[in-house]
């Protein structure tokens, strides 16, 4: 589907804290689920998915939750570090790639 | 093994001009799609292919085409270019198998309308 709300727009934390960006979306064909990080300058880069058979998924820091009834999925950054500083998009596939709209992470040391 | 290879990193044409971005996909990728990313509204889907058919189309105007060569290069055109053409426009490539596969993109094209 078109409508993949992503919040919040923005969000700043302490270094050490966690982060976790939501987002939801309508298209229920929809079975994958990639989270990307933008930086300054870079393409998006792929940094963790998941797919519909899967309720989550871990690496390392890096955590995404899926909750199909609900439509909605869920990164979590734990432990962040100023290099977690970017933008980072969800995503959702039918038939194409829907991305949110982007969250702006800004770590504070 | 290489990334998805993008040029020109950066572009400045005229209003009425056209404009041709090139995209390399990593080896053995048969997929690419094309992208607009502007700060007003984010990402949008321009247009995908696969084994040198457009196999997905986004709401864009006809004036943005796009093709793919046999080794799954693409290059993707527009036309009378409009002030509001300027974005980065970026492409991601992936194996392609069904659309929901991992796409890898590379660092994406500026282009300035003037």
């Amino acid at each position: 589907g078109e409508n993949v709300e992503q919040h919040p727009s923005t969000l700043s934390v302490q270094e050490g804290d966690s982060a976790v960006i939501k987002c939801t979306y309508s298209d229920s064909a929809s079975n994958y689920f990639p989270w990307y990080k933008q930086e300054l300058g870079k393409g998006p880069q792929l940094i963790i998915d998941i797919r519909s058979n899967v309720g989550e998924k871990k690496d390392q820091r890096i955590a995404v939750t899926l909750n199909k009834t609900a439509k909605h999925f869920s990164l979590h950054i734990t432990e962040t570090q100023p290099e977690d500083s970017a933008v980072y998009f969800c995503a959702e596939t039918g038939n194409q790639f829907y991305f949110g709209t982007g969250t702006s992470l800004t770590v504070i040391p | 093994k290489a990334g998805v290879t993008q040029t020109p990193r950066y572009l400045i044409k005229t209003r009425g001009q056209q404009v041709t971005l090139s995209c390399s996909p990593i080896s053995g990728h048969r997929s690419v799609s094309w992208y607009q990313q502007t700060p007003g509204q984010g990402l949008q889907f321009l247009f995908e292919y696969f084994s040198e058919t457009q196999r997905n189309k986004g709401n864009f105007p006809g004036r943005f085409s796009g093709r793919q060569f046999s080794n799954s290069r693409s290059e993707m055109n527009v036309s009378t270019l409009e002030l509001g053409d300027s974005a980065l426009y970026l492409c991601a490539s992936s194996w392609g198998g069904a659309v929901n596969t991992e796409a890898f993109f590379g660092q994406g094209t500026r282009l300035t309308v003037v």
